[in-house]
């Protein structure tokens, strides 16, 4: 079956440093999402693409944040500056379209030292 | 806020018994998603149900949506150690095709 695929599973990264999470889709969904979640709070949206360009952002998503769809198959989260309160476990997820069920990956483990 | 909330936080049971969550959200809705999560792991999708459906099943899993109330029910049927997980709702708001996920139960299946 078909799965949405993350990288880096964990990445440590210093304050202050960039740091870009990778994802890739389910090949035929056409709609991204990136959700984070904090260590023992609930899964929070943060943006979501649809035909190259951003449909909706949470407050979460502030300049800090891009997203960016390289190549038909690659969907990417960049956050420029890294804050302590950044680290949390990173999801990429996909659906085919509106009222269908989203697929998530496994997750990007993000540790800001 | 139109994140769901998930009752009981907390739920062990003897494998073969049954095990119901139940779910309340605040706002209209185009769907709901059940999920489950093991523990440091990624989500799973369990099953979708519409506003305008009012039971689905897959499987060992039912749902249930009353859209009057603003709730959802899941219940799993014979129960197994390997259901041992984090279970959440995620609502789909009408007009948004994002999710707002609850705080999840915590299901523990004793062998």
């Amino acid at each position: 079956e078909p799965e949405v695929t993350q990288t880096p599973s964990h990445q440590v990264t210093q304050m202050g440093q960039e740091v870009i999470l990778r994802c890739v889709p389910i090949s035929n969904h056409l709609y991204f999402y990136w959700y984070r979640q904090i260590l023992g709070q609930k899964v929070e949206f943060l943006v979501s693409f649809y035909n190259n360009e951003i449909s909706e952002k949470s407050e979460i998503f502030d300049d800090q944040f891009s997203v960016e769809r390289p190549d038909g198959s690659n969907f990417t989260l960049k956050i420029r500056s890294t804050k302590l309160e950044d680290s949390a476990m990173y999801f990429c997820a996909s659906t085919l379209g509106d009222n269908q069920p989203q697929h998530f990956g496994d997750g990007t483990r993000l540790s800001i030292l | 806020s139109q994140q769901g909330e998930e009752d009981p936080q907390a739920l062990s049971i003897q494998e073969g018994e049954n095990a119901t969550m139940n779910c309340s959200y605040k706002t209209s809705i185009n769907n709901l998603q059940w999920y489950r999560q093991n523990s440091g792991r990624g989500l799973v999708h369990l099953i979708l149900i519409r506003s305008n459906e009012r039971e689905k099943h897959s499987g060992r899993l039912r749902v249930t949506l009353d859209t009057s109330k603003k709730s959802s029910s899941l219940l799993i049927t014979a129960s197994r150690a390997a259901d041992t997980a984090s279970y959440f709702c995620a609502t789909e708001p009408t007009g948004a095709n994002n999710l707002f996920f609850g705080t999840g139960t915590r299901l523990t299946v004793i062998p």
